[in-house]
C-alpha cells in the first residue's frame, strides 16, 4: 500500500540552527499539509500546499518557517532558526483530488512523524 | 467548522464492540464528520467519513442522526491494537485546504 514517508526520524539540533525535515508524499497525490503534535498536545496543522504555492497557513507558520517542493516526489519544511518551542513531532500529509465536484480533501494520508529536538 | 465534543477516555474488552460518539451540534448542511485515530504518536490515520447516511468500511462504521448533531463511530470487533486516540472532526471539504482541527479526541483503551 502507498505510504508517505517522512525523513529523519529523530532529530536533535540546536537553538538557532536551520532545520529540513524532508517528506514524500503518496506519487499521484496533489495536495500537501504539515502539522505538528508537541508531546502530550493535540496534532495542529501548519499549511497546506497545491499547485506549488501555499494554500493556507496557520498562525504558527511564521518566516521562521518555509515549505518547499524541490522535485516531482520531495516536500520539504525548513525552520530557518530553530526554538526551543519548535520541538515537536512534525507529520507531513498527502491527498488526491478523486472527488472534483466536491474538492474533497477531508480524507488526508498522513506519515509516521519527524521528531525534532531543540537543545 | 463545527465544533465537536467527545468523551475524554473510554475503555472496552477485546472482541466486543467499540461504540465512540461524538456530538457536533453546530454542524452544518454541507460538512462532513471524518473520523481518525492516532496510536501511540504515530501519524493520524484514516478512518472513515460521511454526509448524513450511515457508512462502513472495512475499518468501522459510522452512524449519524437523522438530526445529524451527533454521531457515533463503531469498531465491531475490537482488538488491542485499536487501542488509540480517536478524533471526530467535521469539516466542509468544497471550501476547505486539507486543514483538519484536531481536538483532544477520545482515548480508547482495548483490554485483553
Amino acid at each position: 500500500e502507498p505510504e508517505v514517508t517522512q525523513t529523519p526520524s529523530h532529530q536533535v539540533t540546536q537553538m538557532g540552527q536551520e532545520v529540513i525535515l524532508r517528506c514524500v508524499p503518496i506519487s499521484n497525490h496533489l495536495y500537501f499539509y504539515w502539522y505538528r503534535q508537541i508531546l502530550g498536545q493535540k496534532v495542529e496543522f501548519l499549511v497546506s500546499f497545491y499547485n506549488n504555492e501555499i494554500s493556507e497557513k496557520s498562525e504558527i507558520f511564521d518566516d521562521q518557517f518555509s515549505v518547499e517542493r524541490p522535485d516531482g516526489s520531495n516536500f520539504t519544511l525548513k525552520i530557518r532558526s530553530t526554538k526551543l518551542e519548535d520541538s515537536a513531532m512534525y507529520f507531513c500529509a498527502s491527498s488526491d483530488d478523486r472527488d472534483r465536484v466536491l474538492r474533497d480533501t477531508g480524507e488526508l494520508f498522513f506519515g509516521e512523524g519527524s521528531r525534532l529536538t531543540v537543545l | 467548522d463545527a465544533k465537536t465534543t467527545q468523551p475524554t477516555s473510554m475503555d472496552c474488552a477485546e472482541g466486543r464492540a467499540a461504540n465512540l460518539p461524538c456530538n457536533h451540534s453546530t454542524i452544518s448542511g454541507n460538512e462532513y464528520v471524518y473520523w481518525y485515530r492516532q496510536i501511540h504518536s504515530q501519524g493520524p490515520q484514516y478512518i472513515i467519513h460521511g454526509l448524513k447516511n450511515n457508512e462502513t468500511n472495512e475499518m468501522a462504521s459510522l452512524i449519524i442522526t437523522e438530526d445529524r448533531k451527533s454521531s457515533t463511530l463503531i469498531l465491531p470487533h475490537a482488538t488491542l491494537r485499536d487501542t488509540a486516540v480517536y478524533y471526530c472532526i467535521v469539516l466542509k471539504p468544497s471550501s476547505n485546504t486539507g486543514k483538519l482541527i484536531f481536538g483532544q479526541g477520545t482515548t480508547l483503551q482495548v483490554k485483553p
